[in-house]
This record gives C-alpha cells, structure tokens and sequence, in this order.
C-alpha cells in the first residue's frame, strides 16, 4: 500500500493568513492526488483533485501543487469558513489511503 | 445534482454482519464513469477506503478487510450495499459511500453521502 504523510498534523492560524499543507507519498504518485476538507459532523468535501485542479464551486483561495511524492494544499488567505480538517488522498493505486490528516484551528 | 444517502442499522452486536445501503439520486449508477465506494472514519480518526464496485458488479476491497466485506449494486434501484461480517469494537465508525470519479483526469471521490454511525456493541 502507498502510505500518505502529512505535515503539520495541526495548526493554529488568524483570519486573512497564508496557509501550506504538505502532503507526501511513500512512492511516485504522478498528479494521482486529491485533497478534501472536512468539518465537524460533515462529510468530506472534495477541493482540489489531479493535484492542482480546483473543483468546482470551490473558492479561489484554494491551490494545489506537486508531483511525485510531494504536494502542497495553500489557502492564500484564511476565511471564518476554512476552520476545519484537511486530507490527501492518493488515486494512484489501490488501495487508495487518505493522509492522516491536518487540522486548521483559529490562533 | 448527485445525491447519495447511507441508511442501516446504527448498532450491530459484535459478531454480527453490518449491512448498509447507499441510494443515489439524480445520477446513473449505471454509467461506466463511476464507481461505487464505501469509505469508513473511526472516531476522531483518519479516513479509510472499503472498497468500490463497477456498474457491472465488478468490485475491489481493501485488503485489510478483504475476507470480511462485500459491495454489491443493483441497478434497478439505484442502489449500492456493503455487509461487514464478523463485526468487533474496531468497526465502529461513520461509514460513508461516495462516487470515485475520473473522466480525463485522475480519479477522485467527488460526491459524498452525509454519512451513518455504526456502533458495534453488545
């Protein structure tokens, strides 16, 4: 199985701040990289998929980066509505694993 | 607008089978676009994929669970379902289905149902 990474595995962040997620696979994963948001009591909520494509109806401050083994989830300026968990996932193989996850809190 | 909804029972005795349903509206469960996948959450834990299955029946499960879990479709009803045998404590968790997607990209889970908490209790 290809196992997921991520970093940091909580971050405590203001309104209006830049934020980074890393996201790494234990091999070549190609673009096979899709991350999610999830708040409490919800279900996972699909932001980014093939690494850098933003889903549809998701706001602009969300980006996604990487090939490979390494990739980045960015929200370029943190909203009241961003407070939540974040996961990777790989498509690349089965079966597919989901990183551990990232949890943004407020500062 | 794809729409998808878990239904079953919320408690299973350890040892048991949970069975659970997932009814999609507004989309073809039919199509060879899709396929049809159930992803578990222990409490406060991570994400776990279960397995999915092909509008033809044909299916994948997670190793882990491979001898215990079976997915299957019907699809005059719309409807995709999971049995879990041999339950213990350690399959206690939401249970979600979802739709795994590609097109002319990577796959990705793009729908979600809201999810059921199954308890495995006595």
């Amino acid at each position: 199985d290809i196992q997921m990474t991520q970093s940091p595995s909580s971050l405590s962040a203001s309104v209006g701040d830049r934020v980074t997620i890393t996201c790494r696979a234990s091999q070549s994963i190609s673009n096979y990289l899709n991350w999610y948001q999830q708040k409490p009591g919800k279900a996972p909520n699909l932001l980014i998929y093939a690494a850098s494509r933003l889903q549809r109806g998701v706001p602009s401050r969300f980006s996604g980066s990487g090939s490979g083994t390494d990739f980045t989830l960015t929200i370029s300026s943190l909203q009241p509505e961003d407070f939540a968990s974040y996961y990777c996932q790989q498509s690349y193989s089965t079966p597919s694993t989901f990183g551990p996850g990232t949890k943004v809190d407020i500062k | 607008q794809v729409q998808l909804q878990e239904s079953g029972p919320g408690l299973v005795k350890p040892s048991q089978t949970l069975s659970l349903t997932c009814t999609v509206s507004s989309g073809s469960i039919n199509s060879a676009d899709f396929y049809w996948s159930w992803i578990r959450q222990h409490p406060g834990k991570g994400l776990e994929w279960v397995g999915h299955v092909f509008h033809s029946g044909s299916t994948y499960y997670n190793p882990s669970l491979n001898s215990r879990v079976t997915i299957s479709i019907d699809t005059s009803k719309n409807q995709v379902s999971l049995r879990l045998n041999s339950v213990t404590a350690a399959d206690t968790a939401v249970y979600y289905c979802a739709r795994f997607y590609g097109g002319n990209y990577p796959p990705s889970f793009d729908y979600w149902g809201q999810g059921v908490l199954v308890t495995v209790s006595s």
